[in-house]
């Protein structure tokens, strides 16, 4: 199946920095979803984005699909940026909705 | 609209017993999936229903069943609970092929 790799692991940042998190992806795919855990384990929408680029206040992402990644920038975070995030991708043989995860970036923004 | 519900939110069984988790899925949205999420493993993909059929099924025992109602809420049952059953349990509806969006989760503790 799909494979799905987050890098890096574990990002520690002073708040007002900059970040970017990366998502490389094995295969073609159909869908590809960004989330944030929060700390009482929900996972919330930041972004849909199987190909281009969106903007969604302080957070964007840009997915190159023909080179197989996908990039989250977080600008002047927050502490509230804290937790993990996830990127998730369908593959092109899937049949309906099947989600593959990355393991995740887990984030720490220090006041 | 109302968010994906999921109840019950917290549950404590013992080894060999069974456990129904059930999920209540975004007004309008038929497809309905199961995800287990646990330190070990990441979040992995259990089943998917759509219009009451599953429609796509992810690598676990048995043991792990679902199903889904004309009103498209969902249940999920683990018979014979294994210790490391533990974990939380995410899930998520959409349209057709499209966002999907997650609820709060059932955290299951098996002693």
């Amino acid at each position: 199946g799909i494979q799905v790799e987050q890098s890096p692991p574990d990002l520690i940042l002073q708040e007002g920095a900059n970040s970017t998190l990366r998502c490389n992806f094995s295969d073609s795919v159909n869908n590809l979803q960004w989330f944030h855990q929060n700390p009482w384990g929900q996972l919330i929408n930041l972004f849909y984005i199987p190909s281009g680029t969106k903007q969604n206040g302080r957070l964007s992402a840009t997915t190159v699909a023909t080179e197989r990644y996908s990039l989250l920038y977080i600008s002047s975070s927050q502490t509230t940026d804290s937790g993990v995030y996830f990127c998730a991708v369908e593959g092109p043989k899937a049949a309906g909705n099947k989600l593959t995860f990355g393991g995740g970036t887990r984030v720490l923004v220090k006041p | 609209k109302a968010g994906v519900t999921q109840t019950p939110r917290y549950l404590i069984k013992t080894r060999g017993q069974q456990v129904t988790l059930s999920c209540s899925p975004i007004s309008g949205h038929r497809s309905v999936s199961w995800y287990q999420q646990t330190p070990g493993q990441g979040l992995q993909f259990l089943f998917e229903y759509f219009s009451e059929t599953q429609r796509n099924k992810g690598n676990f025992p048995g043991r792990f069943s679902g199903r889904q109602f004309s009103n498209s809420r969902s249940e999920m049952n683990v018979s014979t609970l294994e210790l490391g059953d533990s974990a939380l349990y995410l899930c998520a509806s959409s349209t057709f092929a499209d966002t999907q969006y997650f609820g709060p989760g059932t955290r299951l503790t098996v002693l």
